[in-house]
């Protein structure tokens, strides 16, 4: 069974960069046709898209989020990552990575992991 | 302001008959296909109707999805109270070309 799990701070200072990584089990990251991303949900609002990645091709941005986001992938450790820089309050949510069965079904998802901005 | 409408709020008895509806435009939901999302409390999110109206393994037939140009529904039959919680719908928007959510809608059972 495949299993994702998200690690990383819990807390980050405002202006600094927001860091986590996705840990996959249970099958492999270069998973022919599956992409890898990473999806939000602020406290009391919806879901957002943050960006997706194909183990060997281009990572998709959120346009809202392109400027300060980072996706890669570590095909050696079967994970990926993300970074987001210059975090405000605004960016605190509760961060999931999920496997895509193409660019918008996230079909297994991660437990999620609570990132607050907070001085 | 999502690019997907969604109701904020509909509610149900238990056995009841439901639907949630998600209003888009030509650039999302008039070309490419629709997903629906459930979000209960304390836990991650399911693919609950993939491509419009198909349904990943697992889930129940009491959950449909329909379609028809810029709009679709989610339809929850049998209503139960573990199915309280939020319902997202989403698409690719090739507009922005970017994967977008509507606003959300929570399901409370009465």
């Amino acid at each position: 069974q495949l299993q994702l799990r998200e690690s990383g701070p819990g807390l980050v200072k405002p202006s600094e960069t927001l860091s986590l990584i996705c840990s996959v089990s249970g099958g492999s990251i270069r998973s022919t046709g599956h992409y890898w991303g990473w999806i939000r949900r602020p406290p009391g609002k919806g879901l957002e898209w943050v960006g997706n990645i194909y183990y060997n091709g281009s990572p998709y941005y959120n346009p809202a989020l392109k400027s300060r986001v980072s996706i890669s992938v570590d095909t050696s450790k079967n994970q990926f990552s993300l970074r987001l820089n210059s975090v405000t309050a605004a960016d605190t949510a509760v961060y999931y990575c999920a496997r895509l069965m193409g660019v918008t079904e996230a079909d297994y998802w991660g437990q999620g992991a609570l990132v607050t901005v907070s001085s | 302001q999502s690019v997907l409408t969604q109701p904020p709020s509909v509610s149900g008895t238990p056995g009841q008959r439901i639907t949630i509806s998600c209003s888009g435009s030509s650039s999302n939901l008039g070309r490419n296909p629709l997903n629906w999302y459930q979000h209960l409390p304390e836990t991650a999110p399911k693919l609950l109707i993939y491509t419009n109206t198909q349904r990943p393994s697992g889930v129940p037939d009491r959950f449909s999805g329909s379609k028809s140009g810029t709009s679709a529904s989610l339809a929850i039959s049998g209503l139960q109270s573990e199915d309280e919680g939020d319902y997202f719908c989403s698409v690719w928007d090739d507009s922005l070309n970017g994967w977008v959510f509507g606003g959300g809608t929570k399901l409370t059972v009465l």
